[in-house]
């Protein structure tokens, strides 16, 4: 089956510490995104990449930090400077420049132990 | 202000009730019109889609795109519990890259 996978599912955070969240995609698609969804409200965008070895910083970037050496993969790390790490992180996976049309995996809920 | 903005509820209606959920938009070159619901703790889906202004149905749900009110809104006929959900709206430009998305409204559907 195509789609997106997101792990883990749940993930704790200690003060000081980085993560990295997972996401990777079986759908040859050329765009991939991260969106933060905090309690109550829509999806501030983290960071974007349209192509490999590419991406640019969204409206919340500061904090986090990704990579895109592969199409299919698209990591997120939270890093210890982000204050307020708690939330739900969603990936989402785009076909090309002219399908406006986002695919999203199941999301990790981060927590700061 | 945000550039998008969406009732924000939450919404609890009857079963069989029609429903309207409403976005409103500042931007004026958002072209691409996207409506997702996010059951709790998944990720969105994409439910409409709609180029321009215009209505689009697709079963009991029509999207209708008024670009010169920069008003968009999703129609849900004969509404069932399982539409209970948070509904996201969405817009971008021609080759934006990137999405804006309303901060949902969540629907109750009551047997």
């Amino acid at each position: 089956d195509g789609g997106i996978t997101q792990s883990p599912k749940y993930l704790f955070r200690k003060e000081g510490q980085n993560v990295t969240l997972s996401c990777e995609q079986n759908l040859n698609h050329d765009a991939m995104y991260w969106y933060r969804q905090d309690p109550g409200q829509g999806l501030r965008l983290i960071y974007y990449s349209q192509i490999v070895n590419d991406f640019q910083k969204g409206d919340i970037a500061e904090g986090y930090s990704v990579s895109r050496e592969k199409k299919e993969s698209f990591p997120l790390t939270v890093t210890s400077a982000q204050k307020n790490p708690t939330a739900f992180y969603l990936c989402a996976s785009r076909q090309g420049p002219i399908n406006e049309k986002l695919f999203f995996g199941s999301g990790t809920q981060l927590s700061v132990l | 202000q945000k550039e998008v903005e969406q009732d924000p509820g939450p919404l609890s209606v009857p079963e069989g009730a029609i429903v309207s959920l409403n976005c409103t938009y500042s931007n004026s070159a958002f072209q691409y019109f996207m409506w997702y619901r996010q059951y709790s703790r998944k990720g969105p889906e994409l439910l409409m889609y709609t180029y321009s202004s215009g209505n689009k149905e697709d079963g009991r749900f029509t999207a209708q795109v008024d670009k010169s009110s920069k008003y968009i809104s999703l129609f849900i006929r004969d509404s069932q519990p399982s539409d209970s959900a948070t509904y996201l709206c969405a817009m971008s430009r021609t080759n934006a890259g990137k999405s804006t998305f309303g901060d949902g409204t969540t629907l109750t559907v009551k047997p």
